[in-house]
């Protein structure tokens, strides 16, 4: 079992929908969670973190938290084309990150 | 203006040759990371340092050496040991506190290598 997972292939979304993006990882330990947003060519960017069960929102994002069933998921609500990116999951591990491969999500116009 | 430089952008390098990338921080972040990046993959750590003079392998780290003698620096070597160098490497910091977990991490732009 790999330590982060995203297994979602490539997501469309209407823009102004919702994109879900789910993430799943083994370490029940882990603390802390983040999502982080890359565009084709560029480095990652933070777009939010979460450590407590439950919901956290920043704007358009919604990060959600479930230790129970080792899942994070976020929601990126009323999409823009310029959502269209990788977004890739990280778990806390030891001090370090790992990362998930990521899930490509495009909006459409 | 604070960030994380990387140097340079685009890399050549031939077979049997090492070259250095350069990651420079003025953050004032304790943590510092390489990363390597293939195409359609996650990111895989090859070398972090928490401390100045300190440091430690990653998941992917032969072929690859690395040194913290100030804070703000963290260059990587890739050695001509390395047998796939060709791919995205990023460079990262972030606070570090004994005792917690490592807060944010923040990247560089990255740079390109490419064997030829």
């Amino acid at each position: 079992q790999k330590e982060v997972e995203q297994n979602s292939g490539p997501l469309s979304v209407p823009e102004g929908a919702i994109a879900s993006l789910n993430c799943t990882y083994s370490d029940r330990g882990s603390q802390s969670f983040f999502w982080y947003r890359q565009y084709s060519g560029k480095s990652p960017e933070l777009i939010m973190f979460i450590y407590s069960n439950g919901d956290k929102e920043d704007g358009r994002f919604t990060a959600q938290l479930n230790k129970a069933s080792q899942y994070v998921s976020l929601l990126i609500r009323d999409s823009q084309p310029s959502d269209s990116a990788t977004y890739l999951c990280a778990v806390n591990r030891n001090n370090r990150l790992a990362f998930g491969k990521g899930n490509q999500v495009v909006v459409i116009p | 203006d604070g960030g994380i430089t990387q140097s340079p952008k685009y890399l050549f390098r031939k077979e049997g040759q090492n070259v250095t990338l350069s990651c420079e921080q003025n953050l004032n972040h304790d943590a510092m990371y390489w990363y390597r990046q293939d195409p359609g993959q996650g990111l895989r750590l090859i070398y972090y340092s928490q401390i100045v003079n300190d440091f430690q392998k990653g998941d992917i780290a032969e072929g690859y050496s690395v040194s913290r003698e100030k804070k703000e620096s963290f260059p990587l070597t890739v050695t001509s040991a390395q047998k796939n160098p060709t791919a995205f490497y990023l460079c990262a910091s972030s606070q570090h506190l004994r005792g917690f977990s490592p807060i944010s991490q923040y990247f560089g732009p990255g740079t390109r290598l490419t064997v030829l």
